[in-house]
C-alpha cells in the first residue's frame, strides 16, 4: 500500500520564476493539505483540498494557489517565488471520515 | 487562533534515559484534537498519536507513553529507555475541525523539539 508520494524530490528555482509541485494520496485518501517548513520551524499549513475544492485556507497570500484531481492527486503552485519561499513543502493526506494526516516526504524547494 | 508551544528546543540524553517532550497548546474551542509527529533526519513527518479533546485517558503504546490534562492544556510525551533510533524532531500539533467545512482541520504545529540520544 503505497503512502503519500510527492514530485519532485528537489527544485531549485529563480526568484521570480514559478513553480508547481504534485501530490499523490495514499490509497482510499481523499482530503488533501500542504504545508511549508521552514528550516528550523514547525510546518504551517498552506491549505486543505476536498472534492475538488479549496475548503480551509492559511495565511499564504494568493501567490499560493492549488488544485485536486479527480482522482484526489493535487498540485501546489507558487507565482512569483521569493528567497522567503524557500522550505520544504509537505503534503498530507487523510480520509474523509479520519482527522490523522499522513505525510509524504516533501519537496525541497530553493530558491535563488 | 490556536497556538501551540513546545518550549523546550532541543534535549540530549544519554541512552536508556526517560525523557519527556512538553507540549501546551491555546484553543478557545471545545473540540479539537492534539497529535505528535516524529520527523527524522529523511525528513517524512510519522504519524505517533491522535488525541480528541473529550478524551483525557493517558495512552502507552510500548515505550510511549502520552499524558493529556485539559486542566494546564498540556499533551505531553514521555518516551521510556531512550534509544539511539529515537533520536528526531519531535512535532506537537492541534486542530480544530471546522463543523461548517465539512471538517477542515489544518493542523497548527509546535516549532518542535529536536531530541538527541547518545549512546
Amino acid at each position: 500500500d503505497a503512502g503519500v508520494t510527492q514530485s519532485p524530490t528537489h527544485l531549485i528555482k529563480t526568484r521570480g520564476q514559478q513553480v508547481t509541485l504534485r501530490c499523490s494520496p495514499k490509497s482510499g485518501h481523499d482530503t488533501v493539505s500542504w504545508y511549508q517548513q521552514a528550516l528550523g520551524q514547525g510546518p504551517q499549513f498552506i491549505f486543505q483540498y476536498y472534492e475538488e475544492e479549496e475548503r480551509q485556507r492559511g495565511n499564504f497570500p494568493d501567490r499560493f494557489s492549488g488544485h485536486q484531481f479527480p482522482n484526489y492527486s493535487s498540485e501546489l503552485n507558487v507565482n512569483a517565488l521569493l528567497l522567503g519561499d524557500s522550505a520544504l513543502y509537505l503534503c498530507a493526506s487523510r480520509t474523509g471520515n479520519s482527522y490523522e494526516q499522513y505525510f509524504g516526504p516533501g519537496t525541497r524547494l530553493t530558491v535563488t | 487562533a490556536q497556538k501551540v508551544t513546545q518550549a523546550q528546543t532541543e534535549i540530549s540524553v544519554v541512552e536508556k534515559e526517560d525523557v519527556t517532550l512538553d507540549c501546551v497548546y491555546e484553543t478557545r474551542d471545545t473540540t479539537y484534537y492534539l497529535f505528535w509527529y516524529k520527523q527524522p533526519p529523511s525528513g517524512e513527518l510519522v504519524f505517533l498519536i491522535r488525541r480528541n479533546s473529550f478524551d483525557e485517558q493517558n495512552e502507552i503504546s510500548g515505550r510511549y507513553s502520552w499524558n493529556f490534562q485539559k486542566s494546564t492544556s498540556s499533551f505531553n510525551f514521555t518516551i521510556t529507555a531512550s534509544q539511539v533510533v529515537d533520536s528526531a524532531v519531535y512535532f506537537c500539533a492541534l486542530s480544530v475541525p471546522e463543523a461548517v467545512r465539512g471538517g477542515a482541520d489544518g493542523l497548527t504545529f509546535g516549532k518542535g523539539t529536536h531530541l538527541i540520544i547518545q549512546p
